[in-house]
């Protein structure tokens, strides 16, 4: 089962911040926090990742809170082709580690 | 740097036969990973392969369903005596091996089973 809570969708308009929380409150030290983004029926896209410290790319930024339990994905100016599902994962560094892939946030980008 | 090849894009095969759907890691990447999505559906894992050995299958149907990836060329997810529920979108993803470095995943294979 996903380890995240996600809102099951929101809307942001376009040109504005979208800002894509997410919960994970039984979050154990060694593990990682990933973003990744499935837009219609695409394959999912990698978005970002980190540990404890905020992370910044050329897509978004992601910032973890300091006790870990939740952390929330920026997209800084969202376009219309930011429409998507986007999905919060926590994820071990073991060998045996895999990506469980929860039911995501539907992002809607108004013009 | 070609991405994660998947093939066919699209497969349609009528109950009762096989499907076999390949799937290319990145170059340099050795793990695998396959997932399915039902229509209307979330990602669901179903297996993770390395070289020549099954890491972890368990998601993957107990009946029908099989996966490799020898030691060369792709990974191969065939369904046998396919049935209309299988009809899916299959996607492939692979990664070097360590968690920190993510995964890239495929443009998937959508199965219609008529």
């Amino acid at each position: 089962d996903a380890k995240t809570t996600q809102p099951t969708s929101m809307d942001c308009a376009e040109g504005r911040a979208a800002n894509l929380p997410c919960n994970h409150s039984t979050i154990s030290g060694n593990e990682y926090v990933y973003w990744y983004r499935q837009i219609h029926s695409q394959g999912p896209q990698y978005i970002i990742h980190g540990l404890k410290n905020n992370e910044t790319n050329e897509m978004a930024s992601l910032i973890i809170t300091e006790d870990r339990k939740s952390s929330t994905l920026i997209l800084p100016h969202a376009t219309l082709r930011d429409t998507a599902v986007y999905y919060c994962i926590v994820m071990g560094k073991g060998r045996d580690d895999k990506i469980i892939f929860g039911k995501g946030t539907r992002l809607h980008i108004l013009p | 740097n070609a991405g994660v090849m998947q093939n066919p894009r699209h497969l349609v095969r009528r109950r009762g036969q096989e499907a076999r759907l390949r799937c290319s890691p990145m170059k340099g990447h050795s793990h695998v990973y396959w997932y399915r999505q039902l229509p209307e559906e979330g990602l669901k894992f179903m297996v993770y392969l390395q070289k020549e050995n099954i890491i972890d299958e368990s998601g993957m149907p107990k009946e029908r369903f099989s996966a490799e990836f020898p030691k060369e060329g792709p990974s191969i997810l065939r369904i046998q005596q396919v049935v209309r529920g299988d009809s899916a979108a299959y996607f492939c993803a692979s990664s070097q091996g360590r968690a920190n470095y993510g995964y890239t995943f495929g443009s998937g294979t959508r199965l219609t089973v008529v």
